[in-house]
């Protein structure tokens, strides 16, 4: 089945940009995207990147997509506290039923 | 508009209880889905539903069951709980997509259930 894998953690300081790395296995993936789960929270969309698309930039966020490696990458500039958070990356599938397979989740803690 | 609830909130349950826990969209979504989220492995699903009396099953279905007798709501149960369903569940929506158009799932504040 679908593999996608992430670290588990990250620490940055307050102020630096953060690098989530993501590595997917199933080459027909349409689209990826990142989650934000916040403690004790559900999940929610941060952006999503089409799978014909090397990058895509919303405001601090930069999604970059490397087709050829299966690696997917979340940049966050100018890190915040409010930041911290767990970060999920998810791949759709060729399936009929916009099934969602999630990472891990790398667990992002933000340094004052 | 409150999107995807979820009851209860937490539950502790014994070896061997059941018990349903409720996943309500208002938002007309065609697809709902059951997650469950553990240390060190994300999510996986449980199962999820393409339509109003549709179900199916997805990568960790052993011992649950679901109903989608009405589009709005989805149903997970427990016939007999195990420690091994200790887990934080979560319910998801989406709508469907052709080729070409982006989706966006939309989920729950999750459900915390303990059995011991």
């Amino acid at each position: 089945g679908e593999d996608v894998e992430q670290s588990l953690f990250l620490s940055v300081r307050e102020g630096d940009s953060s690098v989530i790395n993501c590595t997917y296995t199933d080459s027909s993936s349409t689209y990826l995207y990142w989650y934000k789960q916040e403690p004790g929270a559900g999940l929610q969309l941060l952006t999503y990147i089409f799978s014909n698309m090397d990058m895509k930039q919303d405001q601090r966020l930069t999604v970059l997509l490397n087709k050829k490696d299966k690696h997917l990458s979340l940049r966050i500039a100018d890190t915040q506290t409010g930041d911290s958070a767990i970060y999920f990356c998810a791949e759709i599938t060729q399936t009929g039923a916009n099934n969602l397979f999630f990472g891990t989740g790398t667990r992002l803690t933000v340094i004052p | 508009n409150a999107g995807v609830t979820q009851t209860p909130k937490f539950r502790v349950l014994k070896t061997g209880q059941s018990m349903t826990l409720l996943c309500a969209q208002d938002m007309n979504h065609e697809y709902m889905y059951w997650y469950r989220q553990d240390p060190g492995m994300g999510l996986r699903l449980i199962h999820y539903s393409v339509g109003e009396g549709t179900t199916a099953k997805g990568e960790v279905p052993d011992g649950y069951n679901v109903s989608r007798l009405k589009k709005q709501n989805f149903l997970l149960g427990l016939e007999s709980a195990a420690p091994s369903q200790t887990s934080v569940y979560f319910c998801a929506s989406s709508y469907p997509t052709g080729k070409g158009l982006d989706t966006e799932a939309f989920f729950g504040q999750g459900t915390r259930l303990t059995v011991v």
